[in-house]
């Protein structure tokens, strides 16, 4: 069974620092990644997606990078801003097209102006 | 264009009644996901469609939950004699997924359902 794991739950960081998020996930065998972002009582909005066969993903301040074999993936915000403070999620997709998504617990982050 | 949207948004309802939910994909696309977000649980996947096919229902916690897609379009997800560990943001999503590729999902902004 696919776990998906973020550590920690909770991270808060002054405006400006560039920050690392994590993700790992027990299952190498996976069709792609996907980093979503959800504000407080809304719903999930999508800010990359990796495919397995790529490495990186960036959009903007953001990079999300993936490394199958070892199960891991990891988002990058450079120099955040107190409007990057929401919950983010990392959810994979199973070997596969058509499946559902795995989800992470979420890291909820503050940044602090 | 408009996203998905979903009714209501919140809902209150007493332990044994039983509550539909409504969810309105993106305009055409084909597949159409329900999610349910809790308390220290994250996001667990519900059931999912995929045009014609028959649903793939594995998520689904108990023979209480149930869900429809009428004309492959709107989603009804039904929760029979609801329980207090029901109480959760029960969230859609749509995608243009098809047999032969992959997309992102788009999600709605949930359904808050409390179960007193």
């Amino acid at each position: 069974k696919q776990e998906v794991t973020q550590i920690p739950a909770a991270l808060s960081v002054p405006e400006g620092e560039n920050l690392v998020l994590n993700c790992s996930f027990t299952d190498s065998a996976i069709y792609n990644l996907q980093w979503f972002r959800q504000d407080p009582g809304k719903g999930l909005t999508s800010l990359l997606l990796i495919q397995s066969s790529q490495r990186e993903q960036t959009s903007g301040r953001l990079n999300a990078s993936l490394d199958k074999s070892s199960g891991r993936s990891t988002l990058y915000i450079a120099a955040s801003q107190p409007g990057d403070s929401a919950t983010y999620l990392c959810a994979v997709n199973r070997a596969g097209a058509n499946s559902k998504l795995t989800f992470g617990k979420g890291i909820t982050l503050s940044v602090r102006p | 264009g408009a996203g998905v949207s979903q009714s209501p948004s919140n809902k209150v309802t007493e332990k044994g009644k039983d509550v539909e939910l409504r969810c309105d994909p993106i305009s055409g696309h084909t597949a159409l996901y329900w999610y349910r977000q809790s308390l220290g649980q994250g996001l667990e996947f519900l059931i999912y469609f995929q045009g014609n096919s028959a649903p793939d229902k594995s998520g689904l916690p108990s023979d209480r939950f149930s869900a429809e897609r009428t004309g492959g379009s709107v989603s009804t997800l039904t929760i029979q004699r609801t329980q207090q560990e029901d109480s959760a943001v029960y969230l859609c999503a749509s995608s243009p997924t098809t047999t032969l590729t992959t997309e992102t999902q788009y999600f709605g902004p949930g359904t808050r359902l409390l179960v007193l």
